[in-house]
């Protein structure tokens, strides 16, 4: 049984802080891991994916995945009240174009 | 990224009944996916849509219940037959990204199915 952890929160964060969400999974033979935005009410949004162990940025995110101990990350930095939504980490574990194992989601809220 | 429309937005049925749910997108993709969203849930996959193929269903799922059709490279549905009570879910199509990294997913809107 393939499964994504997540704490569900909520995590509150102050306004232009950091924001950290973490995210384990059970298939160590997983090789693609994605983080979605998911606003309330609205469908799943890619932030941003990683493949290989390490760090990957883009603007404000900053993803980090650790295939030996099985933990992928996001990174928000400066957080804006914008980002306050659930994120959800997803993790393909067939490779190549396949469906996703997805985590319950973390609730976050950015208090201004 | 893809361009993803579904139809119908949100819909309540009577439980018995069957409802047929279209997504389209505006570029041809191999690879399109259903997943089920129950009311404060996460994702879970339904089934996998390979067009030429028959679709592929995760355990626990079964075509007699969620028929899938996959008639082109730009669209497929998902019915959702005999419904009850329980099928009340939002229903999301997914495709692989037409251009780059086919491992990554776009999201439809989603079909919003209340069930009496």
């Amino acid at each position: 049984q393939k499964e994504v952890e997540q704490n569900s929160g909520p995590l509150s964060v102050p306004e232009g802080a950091i924001a950290s969400l973490n995210c384990t999974y059970s298939d160590r033979g997983s090789q693609s891991f994605f983080w979605y935005r998911q606003y309330s009410g609205k469908s799943p949004e890619l932030i941003m994916s990683i493949y290989s162990n390490g760090d990957k940025e883009d603007g404000r995110f900053t993803a980090q995945l650790n295939k030996a101990s099985q933990y992928v990350s996001l990174l928000i930095r400066d957080s804006q009240p914008s980002d306050s939504a659930t994120y959800l980490c997803a993790v393909n574990s067939g490779g190549g174009a396949d469906g996703l194992t997805f985590g319950k989601g973390t609730h976050l809220i950015i208090q201004p | 990224s893809a361009v993803i429309s579904q139809k119908p937005s949100r819909d309540i049925c009577q439980r018995g009944t069957s409802l047929t749910i279209q997504c389209q997108v505006d570029s041809q993709v191999t690879m399109m996916f259903w997943y089920r969203q129950q009311p404060g849930q996460s994702l879970t996959l339904i089934a996998t849509a390979n067009q030429g193929s028959e679709a592929t269903y995760e355990s626990g799922f079964v075509i007699d219940k969620f028929p899938i059709s996959r008639p082109n490279l730009t669209f497929s549905t998902l019915t959702v037959s005999n419904m009850s009570p329980e099928d009340s879910s939002i229903y999301l199509c997914s495709v692989e990204s037409p251009t780059g990294d086919p491992e990554t997913q776009y999201f439809g809107p989603g079909t919003r199915l209340l069930v009496l």
